[in-house]
């Protein structure tokens, strides 16, 4: 149990356009979803914690109106990165939790965004 | 600020050989636990967690809690090549689950 889907794995888009992600817990109801970005050799940076029929709570440095988070269900939660920009390139994970954190996050295949 | 530190390696190990990662944590109200690992290009999977000061063994893997010296710590028994992959800490606060994570320490086990 517990599996987070993530789509797509792959993604190259063109400097100026946008681009929207997908995580969707399979078989559980996720009340919380996380998203992270990894650059190379570095670690997790939390940038949103989504939270479904409300806000997103963005962290520190992290621009709300750059990167779009909708949680309209308790199964799926998107990111939208727009007007994204070479500097955008980055790995960018989702997880959820099912039981407010208390057995560990499950994390999505991640997806890798390439701004050409 | 809540702080969870990892040496980032990497840590070699010969194959065969007990390989022993750390994390200490800055937060004395942290409850819970969790070890990751995490190959190159991929995303994280879950390995351990723990919640009590001890041992807590699963297969090869053990972790080890003392949060009277706020650290934790991950052994991994009879290492193979497979194993070699980046480990990440990540500590959840009381009352919150919104975890830290550690940098990662690479490991690298030898054939």
């Amino acid at each position: 149990g517990a599996v987070v889907s993530q789509h797509p794995s792959r993604v190259i888009c063109k400097s100026g356009t946008s681009v929207k992600i997908e995580c969707r817990s399979l078989d559980f109801q996720a009340t919380t979803m996380f998203w992270y970005r990894q650059f190379p050799k570095q670690s997790l940076m939390l940038m949103a914690t989504s939270n479904e029929g409300s806000k997103a709570t963005y962290e520190q440095g992290v621009e709300k109106d750059k990167f779009l988070i909708n949680h309209a269900s308790l199964t799926l939660s998107t990111l939208t990165v727009t007007s994204a920009h070479p500097e955008d390139s980055s790995f960018y994970i989702c997880s959820a939790t099912r039981d407010r954190g208390n057995y560990g996050y499950t994390f999505g295949s991640g997806t890798r965004l390439t701004v050409v | 600020q809540k702080e969870v530190e990892q040496n980032s390696g990497p840590l070699s190990v010969p194959e065969g050989a007990i390989a022993s990662l750390n994390c200490t944590y800055s937060d004395r109200g942290s409850q819970s636990f969790f070890w990751y690992r995490q190959y190159s290009g991929k995303s994280p999977e879950l390995i351990m967690s723990i919640y009590s000061n001890g041992d807590k063994e699963d297969g090869r893997f053990t972790a080890q809690l003392n949060k009277a010296s706020q650290y934790v710590s991950l052994l991994i028994r009879d290492s193979q090549p497979s194993d070699s992959a980046t480990y990440l800490c990540a500590v959840g606060g009381s009352g919150t689950y919104k975890y830290i994570f550690g940098t990662g320490t690479r490991l690298k086990v030898l054939a």
